[in-house]
């Protein structure tokens, strides 16, 4: 079946543009999460959905960035003026549900954001 | 919170070789541990996973052994392919908080 798909996959900014990188994730699956990774690193937890609801926003790091799944299915991170240290992929995920059995997260491709 | 430490950061093996991957986590709480590969341009791709309950789990030529006591777990590959170069990440998670802590990575290269 169709794994986690996002878009764009790529996407340059210039410093200060806004940006929204789209998830779509597995169909069925109630968790969604959204990770950030760093040249040459592990990715980095930035927020986690149930559904529409959004359980854990701990990871974001700053209030620039912004992330919404309205119907429970499609999310969208957002970043405010943004700014050269935001460039990273940024990895979207979803899961059955969390809990034992259940836990196994599928990544999609990412999105690779430069600013300039 | 979680602290999940991954070595080497590269490995270099010949083909038909093995090649052992180990992590360390922190928070003795945790009790999920997948291991995933990523290559160039991709998203990670799960490759196999232990739940705490078990020490060891393998699938084909791939194993994962886990050490509660200690805090690390490890991956196992046996007779390596120069299709298994890629970079590998462990994680570590807890069931009910579901957010995976990553280790650095690890860029695997089979030499043909």
């Amino acid at each position: 079946g169709a794994g986690v798909s996002q878009s764009p996959r790529y996407k340059v900014a210039k410093r200060g543009q806004d940006v929204a990188l789209r998830c779509d994730p597995i169909s069925g699956h109630v968790s969604l999460f959204w990770y950030q990774q760093a040249l040459g690193q592990g990715p980095e937890f930035l927020t986690y959905f149930q559904n529409e609801a959004q359980l854990d926003k701990s990871g974001l790091p700053s209030d620039r960035f912004f992330a919404e799944r309205p119907e429970g299915s499609v999310s969208t991170l957002k970043i405010q003026r943004t700014q050269q240290e935001d460039s990273a992929v940024y990895l979207c995920a979803s899961s059955l549900s969390g809990g034992a059995r259940k836990e196994t997260q599928y990544f999609g491709p990412g999105t690779r954001l430069l600013v300039l | 919170g979680e602290n999940v430490e991954q070595h080497p950061s590269t490995l270099s093996v010949q083909e038909g070789d093995s090649a052992v991957i180990k992590c360390t986590y922190s928070d003795s709480a945790s009790n999920y541990f997948p291991w995933y590969k990523q290559e160039l341009g991709k998203g990670p791709q799960l490759i196999i996973d232990i739940r705490s309950n078990v020490g060891e789990k393998k699938d084909q030529r791939i194993a994962v052994t886990l050490n509660k006591t200690a805090k690390h777990f490890s991956l196992h590959i046996t007779e390596t392919q120069p299709e298994d170069s890629a970079v590998y990440f462990c994680a570590a998670s807890r069931y009910n908080f579901n957010k995976f802590y990553f280790g650095s990575g690890t860029k695997l290269n089979v030499k043909p």
